[in-house]
């Protein structure tokens, strides 16, 4: 089946320092894949995402994420964390079920927290 | 222009009780997917709706069920609730023609059963 994993909880970064937060994903196929934010109480947020071509791929917020396909891997990373940064983030897989209609599988999230 | 809303922010209810939610798309989107976050958890997919149809479903049971409406707004019914329905309940929507992967999130109806 299908599965998305975010194997870091809870992650705590001093502000300016950089950031990964990993996902890995199981599907049989190359996947579309997303980054999402969500603060406190909050909707989410679309930080980026990778359907195809170029395996690093940018975003909002200064993020970015690699696709490593041998790796089933889909990393989030920034180079220097702002306060503002701190919220909870997913990983999510796209998949395709038939015309254009679609669903997306979330991993259980990463809080992070960014200290000053 | 205006993001995907919804409607109402927050809902108290009690078990075996009955409740509608709302969502409009963000303009320009033709499909709205619905999603349950429960505390502490990712959101999971509840179904799908494109030209008024539900196209795909999550693990859920008949208890949920969704109507979607020709300016493409939607709705999401819970019938007989459980305390296991407390929860965010996320709305979305897409454009069919992006093949609809890119998802705009609402910022949720927070669902209290008691």
């Amino acid at each position: 089946a299908q599965s998305v994993t975010q194997p870091d909880i809870h992650i705590t970064v001093s502000e300016g320092a950089s950031l990964e937060l990993r996902c890995n994903y199981s599907y049989g196929a190359t996947p579309y894949l997303f980054w999402y934010v969500q603060s406190p109480g909050q909707g989410l947020q679309l930080l980026l995402k990778y359907f195809s071509g170029d395996t690093l791929v940018q975003g909002i917020k200064g993020f970015e994420a690699e696709f490593k396909r041998s790796q089933s891997s889909f990393n989030l990373r920034k180079p220097s964390v702002h306060w503002s940064d701190a919220a909870e983030y997913f990983c999510a897989v796209g998949l395709p079920y038939g015309g254009a209609t679609n669903k997306l599988i979330f991993g259980t999230g990463t809080l992070l927290a960014v200290q000053p | 222009d205006a993001g995907v809303t919804q409607s109402p922010t927050h809902l108290i209810k009690t078990r075996g009780q009955q409740v509608t939610l709302r969502c409009s798309p963000k303009s320009g989107h033709d499909t709205v997917s619905w999603y349950q976050q429960a505390l502490g958890q990712g959101p999971q997919f509840i179904f799908q709706y494109y030209e008024e149809e539900e196209r795909q479903r999550g693990n859920f049971p008949d208890r949920f069920s969704g109507h979607q409406f020709p300016n493409y707004s939607s709705e999401l019914n819970v019938n007989a609730l459980l305390l296991g329905d407390s929860a965010l309940y996320l709305c979305a929507s897409s454009s069919a023609s992006g093949g609809a992967y890119e998802q705009y999130f609402g910022p949720g109806t927070r669902l209290t059963v008691t």
